[in-house]
């Protein structure tokens, strides 16, 4: 596609329940990330994905959040058991290095995810 | 840790100019980047610089200063549909990896 794509939307769980964001990146970029942004403030780091590899996971907030990016396209993260606290707008990016080393980072419009 | 500040809230006028500051202490550093959020949408991204220097894109420059830890967005001729967030970030990682670090954004209002 022409942008980042993410689903869905929006998203009303119940506490306890799980949940599972999907990120559609950019066609051919290897880089990807999700960023959670909750109201007023600016996004924060989750996770990063070099292709299939995950690289980074040390912003994941706790063991019930976990990413995946098996064939190094489509990525899904997942929130086992959620709280009040997930409640929050969940941001993926993706990029593609230049040769001249240059960087444009891509978002998609999130998945706002509300906990009740 | 890393530490990026910008001011909350600026207001200006339609027509004016307006520059908005980010300061940043970070333990890595392989670039800058501004971005434009309009609530309830996706930061658009406005500006990347890693070198020394400013920036121009139409009515939106960037400038960067690596030895002051500093950088900012300067917007000319303003208009309505310019109040927005901005995000201020820097990619923060080593080793050829990616992670950028955001400010709080700063909130710009433009008033007629």
């Amino acid at each position: 596609g022409a942008g980042v794509s993410q689903s869905p939307r929006y998203k009303v769980a119940k506490r306890g329940q799980d949940v599972a964001l999907r990120c559609d990146p950019i066609s051919g970029h290897v880089s990807l990330f999700w960023y959670q942004q909750a109201l007023g403030q600016g996004p924060e780091f989750l996770t990063y994905f070099q292709n299939e590899a995950q690289l980074d996971k040390s912003g994941l907030p706790s063991d019930r959040f976990f990413a995946e990016r098996p064939e190094g396209s489509v990525s899904t993260l997942k929130i086992q058991r959620t709280q009040q606290e997930d409640s929050a707008v969940y941001l993926c990016a993706s990029s593609a290095r230049t040769p001249e080393g240059g960087n444009t980072i891509y978002f998609g419009e999130g998945s706002w995810l509300t906990v009740v | 840790g890393q530490n990026i500040d910008q001011p909350t809230e600026m207001t200006a006028t339609e027509g004016a100019i307006v520059q908005i500051n980010c300061t940043y202490q970070t333990s890595g550093f392989n670039g800058l980047f501004w971005y434009q959020q309009h609530a309830g949408e996706a930061p658009t991204f406005l500006s990347y610089n890693v070198l020394d220097g400013l920036e121009e894109k139409g009515r939106f420059s960037s400038f960067l200063s690596r030895s002051k830890g500093y950088s900012y967005l300067l917007l000319k001729e303003l208009q309505m549909k310019d109040s927005a967030s901005y995000l201020c970030a820097v990619d923060v990682a080593n080793f050829g990896n990616e992670k950028l670090t955001f400010g709080t954004g700063t909130r710009l209002t433009i008033i007629p």
